[in-house]
């Protein structure tokens, strides 16, 4: 079956970076885009923008552009999140999720991975 | 960008009872193909993510009949008739016709 299966929670001071993982499997990694979704604690969900995964080219939503990298492994059929230079309003859960092509809607979504940037 | 409004931010329901959920987009979704691209999401705590609706009034694989997806242009809403206990949830909804893709701010459905 399909599945998105993310990293394990992380816990960072602000400066530091983090990566977290999002591997995919039970379909072909490259036939459907993957899009990120933050959600800060207690709030709603936010799309930060996604990553053809069959290019490789990743597209940022505005709030998401300089300190955030969407990358691939599509060997592993892994997609990952890297955010470098990390400050509490990072502190979130971030979700992985699936885009089904035509009907453009979030089929599929990760299990999210807690992040916590605390001193 | 595309403002969604869920103007209720918790609805307090009993089991068995019928709830409408309201999502009011800033501008119309309707695209050239005829389609609305609105789609409803539900959160439960420990749970992954689900969807429920895609284009407005279409459900996901597996979601029960007592989910119905309504509306066109810039009102959409979702129903959910007789109220089951594993649907007390967060509900949003999302549009995807023009990036930046953006959600509702979510209803918290609770037990009266």
């Amino acid at each position: 079956q399909i599945q998105l299966v993310q990293s394990g929670p992380e816990l960072k001071k602000p400066g530091e970076s983090v990566k977290i993982s999002c591997k995919a499997s039970g379909y072909t990694f490259t036939d459907y885009a993957m899009h990120w979704v933050k959600q800060a604690p207690g709030k709603g969900l936010k799309w930060m923008g996604w990553i053809n995964t069959y290019t490789g080219k990743p597209t940022y939503a505005d709030d998401f552009k300089g300190r955030f990298v969407f990358s691939l492994e599509a060997s592993a059929s892994t997609a990952n999140l890297q955010i470098s230079n990390l400050k509490n309003e990072d502190t979130a859960t971030y979700f992985c999720a699936r885009i089904a092509g035509s009907p453009w809607y979030f089929d599929y979504w990760g299990q999210g991975v807690m992040v916590t940037v605390s001193s | 960008q595309i403002t969604l409004t869920q103007q209720a931010e918790s609805l307090w329901i009993s089991p068995g009872e019928r709830v409408s959920i309201t999502c009011r987009a800033s501008q119309s979704l309707l695209y050239t193909d005829g389609k609305h691209y609105l789609s409803w999401y539900q959160q439960r705590p420990g749970q992954t993510t689900k969807a429920l609706i895609y284009h407005a009034s279409v459900r996901t694989d597996g979601v029960p009949t007592r989910f119905i997806g309504s509306g066109s242009g810039t009102e959409f809403t979702l129903s959910i008739e007789h109220v089951q206990p594993e649907d007390f949830a967060i509900y949003y909804c999302l549009q995807t016709l023009k990036s930046p893709l953006t959600f509702g701010s979510g209803t918290k459905l609770e037990i009266k």
